[in-house]
């Protein structure tokens, strides 16, 4: 299958700091890319939409300013969590999809803030 | 609104048995609904899906799933359990429609455990 790399695995940062993880397509081409969040224990819960070239699409609740995301290649996109605080500590991960296809995830990262 | 539902949190069976995760959905239009594996601190491996035709679908590592239309049922089941079966399991629906840029979204997760 296809396969999607994320980057970093974890990640630990200090409160205030802004923390950047990407999201990469290996051999294939993903005009939209997805950003999932995952409490302990819990389910994914999708945060937007990565579109190339355009806006990113917010689920409800998720703060834009906060999560800022830039999909600016065909096989990259990056997640950006701004004035990262505790609260942020999740672990993130991504996803793209060939046409016809099932999803594909990235690996995870673990962002601890402390 | 489109969901998926796991009732179990966790299941626990021994190794050997048949095992069975259950799931059910709540879509518009034609459900295209997957099954996914996630092990501690890792992303999520797919394991099948339902798109269109028999209704007993097969996947990997011995899974299978039956699509179930007049119950809106995806149940996960396998034969025959293994102790390396233990993690966690998504049952998840691809809404609108089964595009690229269709989102994935994900029931609430089922544990299982296996005992040796």
């Amino acid at each position: 299958g296809a396969v999607v790399s994320q980057h970093p695995s974890w990640v630990i940062c200090k409160s205030g700091t802004s923390v950047k993880i990407e999201c990469r397509s290996l051999d294939f081409q993903a005009t939209t890319m997805f950003w999932y969040r995952q409490f302990p224990k819990q389910s994914l819960m999708l945060m937007a939409t990565s579109n190339e070239g355009s806006k990113a699409t917010y689920e409800q609740g998720v703060e834009k300013d906060k999560f800022l995301i830039n999909h600016a290649s065909l096989t990259l996109s990056t997640l950006t969590v701004t004035s990262a605080h505790p609260e942020d500590s999740s672990f993130y991960i991504c996803s793209a999809r060939l046409v016809g296809t099932e999803a594909f995830f990235g690996q995870g990262t673990r962002l601890t803030v402390v | 609104a489109q969901s998926v539902a796991q009732p179990e949190d966790q299941v626990n069976v021994a190794e050997g048995n048949p095992l069975t995760v259950k799931c059910t959905y709540s879509v518009s239009g034609n459900p295209y609904l997957f099954w996914y594996v996630q092990y501690p601190n890792r992303g999520l491996q797919f394991l099948l899906k339902y798109i269109t035709g028999d209704n007993l679908v097969k996947g990997s590592y011995g899974f299978e799933a039956e699509f179930n239309k007049s119950q809106t049922s995806f149940h996960l089941k396998k034969p025959s359990a293994l102790v390396s079966d233990s993690a966690l399991y998504f049952c998840a629906v691809s809404y609108p429609g089964y595009s690229s840029a269709s989102k994935i979204i994900f029931g609430s997760g089922t544990r299982l455990s296996i005992r040796p």
